[in-house]
């Protein structure tokens, strides 16, 4: 069974810190990996994709096959980072993509 | 380009009714996908849609079950509702043969008594 781990639940770093929000997957096969953000008060997006390798208002994730895992990383906090951030997964099957299996989300707050 | 919209906002039923949440899909996109976030927890999958027909599932129990329309608009289904059914409902969007970026709705909050 797919499985998504996100071991923090609340990350609290100052502005200009460095943040790291861990992801950890389980898939059988070869699984798209995105990360999602909610900031407060709004719906939930897309911050970026393994597939396209962008780093999206600073942020960047490196797919570890190895270690299974899909980190979101970005050098220096700012305040508006602060959000609920979910790392999801979604396998493909049937000539397209499956629906989304997240992880339970980490509380991100940037302190000033 | 209108984004992807859910109705109603939020409800209010009492246990063993019957619910109907509606959503309409992003301009240009084919497939719906329905997701039940519970309080403190992430998305579940529920199930998806695609040229009407559910195309995939999620480990949710056939009481829940959905539409989707030609103008691919879907709805979501809930019977005999439980007291653990209460959650935010979200619908996203996307283009199967796309790059599978799912766009949501803001959600139907329900409320089971």
């Amino acid at each position: 069974a797919q499985r998504v781990t996100q071991p923090e639940k609340l990350l609290s770093v100052f502005k200009g810190a460095p943040v790291e929000l861990k992801c950890n997957y389980s898939y059988s096969g070869s699984p798209e990996l995105f990360w999602y953000v909610q900031y407060s008060r709004q719906r939930l997006q897309l911050l970026l994709r393994h597939i396209s390798r962008e780093s999206i208002k600073g942020f960047t994730a490196d797919l570890n096959k190895g270690e299974t895992s899909f980190h979101l990383k970005k050098p220096f906090a700012q305040e508006e980072d602060s959000a609920m951030y979910y790392c999801a997964l979604s396998g493909y099957s049937g000539g397209g993509a499956d629906g989304l299996t997240f992880g339970k989300g980490t509380h991100l707050i940037i302190q000033p | 380009e209108t984004g992807v919209t859910q109705s109603p906002t939020h409800l209010i039923k009492t246990r063993g009714q019957q619910v109907t949440l509606r959503c309409s899909s992003q301009s240009g996109h084919n497939t719906v996908s329905w997701y039940q976030q519970a309080l403190g927890q992430g998305p579940q999958f529920i199930f998806q849609y695609y040229r009407e027909e559910e195309n995939g599932r999620g480990n949710f129990p056939p009481r829940f079950s959905g539409l989707q329309f030609p103008n691919y608009s879907s709805e979501l289904n809930v019977n005999a509702l439980e007291l653990d059914d209460s959650a935010l409902y979200l619908c996203a969007s996307s283009l199967r043969q796309g790059n599978n970026e799912q766009f949501f709705g803001p959600g139907t909050r329900l409320t089971v008594l």
